[in-house]
């Protein structure tokens, strides 16, 4: 069980918008910036989001983060079919003091 | 180039240890925050330590006890000493850098070696 909660899955066709949650509490999210990872099948983890809404350098626009409260989210825009992979959400909570990551959600392009 | 070597990984019996090395080049693990990620097969990820710019250590509560990560400065290598291996550890491990502006490890990590795989079964 992950200490930040995403939804397994999402999908959409191309061209469209897709957003995924990551839901935390108060010692986590509620405190701390997030991060969101790429996760290509048999590949390492890519860093598409630091600081809860920044985006490395040569990481598209297409990609933002914003967060809420104990909330956060990754939207993708403009959807294609090479953004099928694994998305992850990652923070560090204070209460476990240690980097925390959600369960992962796989976009499927339709 | 910034690059993160991962080796080490290999098939260890239920108990025993095990060292996984990661070499770094292109920038200093002494001046960074680094961690140990790993991913169970079909898993997701799942942090195991961090090493703090400053020296700090800190640990999963699933690892504490078992696993040790420390740095080499001479040779730019982070390691992971793995002790008392269970089943549950097999996995790909990751060795990773905090983006250095961080002033303080939070899982921002920019830089991702391959990894390397540890199996642990009888």
């Amino acid at each position: 069980q992950s200490v930040l909660t995403q939804p397994t899955s999402a999908s959409g066709t191309p061209g469209q918008r897709v957003t995924i949650s990551c839901s935390g509490s108060r010692s986590n999210i509620g405190s701390n910036a997030v991060n969101w990872f790429q996760q290509l099948p048999g590949t390492a983890p890519k860093l598409l989001i630091h600081n809860t809404d920044q985006r490395p350098t040569g990481v598209p626009d297409r990609w933002s983060g914003s967060k809420s409260g104990t909330s956060a989210s990754l939207a993708i825009s403009g959807l294609q079919s090479e953004d099928e992979a694994a998305y992850y959400c990652a923070t560090w909570d204070d209460s476990l003091n240690g980097v925390v990551f959600g369960g992962g959600t796989k976009v499927t392009v339709l | 180039e910034l690059q993160l070597v991962e080796s080490g990984g290999r098939m260890k019996q239920p108990g025993g240890s095990l060292r996984l090395s990661c070499a770094a080049s292109g920038f200093s693990v002494s001046n960074n925050h680094m961690s140990w990620v790993r991913q169970a097969p079909g898993r997701g990820l799942q942090w195991l330590a961090v090493k703090h710019r400053g020296g700090a250590t800190k640990y999963a509560d699933s690892v504490k006890g078992r696993f040790t990560i420390a740095r080499d400065e001479s040779t730019n290598t982070l390691y992971l000493q793995m002790n008392s291996l269970r089943a549950e550890d097999t996995a790909i491990y990751y060795c990773a850098r905090e983006e250095p502006v961080a002033v303080t490890a939070g899982g921002a990590f920019d830089i991702w070696g391959l990894g390397t795989m540890v199996t642990v079964s009888s």
